[in-house]
């Protein structure tokens, strides 16, 4: 069974323009999580997605948006990059909503220059 | 909301047992979970504890009080592979947050 895949892996902005980080969850995961991982601050929850539709926002500015298709499949959004936003940008797949086990991937590791 | 309080760092001795406390205070809370996270790479999963008490699982034991909102991770017979982050997660149906995490450091 694959596991939850993130792409790209890898990547480097400027201030002030905008990225999209994809998600494919574990076959049969309905729910989708994206967490920002910083080293100071840990694991903070961005939004979760359940049957395209978003269940809980976290405390992120209108800047970070999401979304989510038939397919389970997920999409993030940032748009006019500050260099704070960057880190590890973690996502997670699960059978149920609402903080069931989390399977994640490896991240998306954004750097804002 | 959710608050989840861990220690930032700790270090420990190989063949050694190390404590990993994890305090939380969180509205309609339905489980604690401890994810291992090893440098540049995705956190794992565990345990999971939603009633009090305490779950064994090999190497790794993980305890609840509900009633202390208080968690902690047990793991014996250190290895160095154990030095990694330990994050305590908190859940409430809505999602799950998670505490800062505690960096592990197994010397020899």
């Amino acid at each position: 069974k694959a596991g939850v895949t993130q792409t790209p892996r890898y990547l480097i902005k400027t201030r002030g323009q905008q990225v999209t980080l994809s998600c494919s969850p574990i076959s049969g995961h309905r729910s989708v999580s994206w967490y920002q991982q910083t080293p100071g601050q840990g694991l903070q929850f961005l939004f979760e997605y359940f049957s395209e539709t978003q269940r809980n926002k976290g405390n992120f500015p209108g800047r970070f948006s999401g979304r989510q298709f038939s397919n389970s499949r997920s999409e993030m959004n940032v748009s006019t990059l500050e260099l704070g936003d960057s880190a590890l940008y973690l996502c997670a797949s699960s059978l149920s909503a609402g903080g069931g086990e989390l399977f994640f991937g490896e991240g998306s590791r954004l750097t804002v220059l | 909301g959710q608050n989840i309080d861990q220690p930032t760092e700790m270090t420990a001795t190989e063949g050694a047992i190390v404590q990993i406390n994890c305090t939380y205070q969180t509205s309609g809370f339905n489980g604690l979970f401890w994810y291992q996270q090893h440098a540049g790479e995705a956190p794992t999963f565990l345990s999971y504890n939603v009633l009090d008490g305490l779950e064994e699982k090999g190497r790794f034991s993980s305890f609840l009080s509900r009633s202390k909102g208080y968690s902690y991770l047990l793991l014996k017979e250190l290895q160095m592979k154990d030095s990694a982050s330990y994050l305590c997660a908190g859940t409430n149906n809505n999602d799950m947050r998670f505490g800062a995490g505690t960096r592990l450091t197994v010397k020899p």
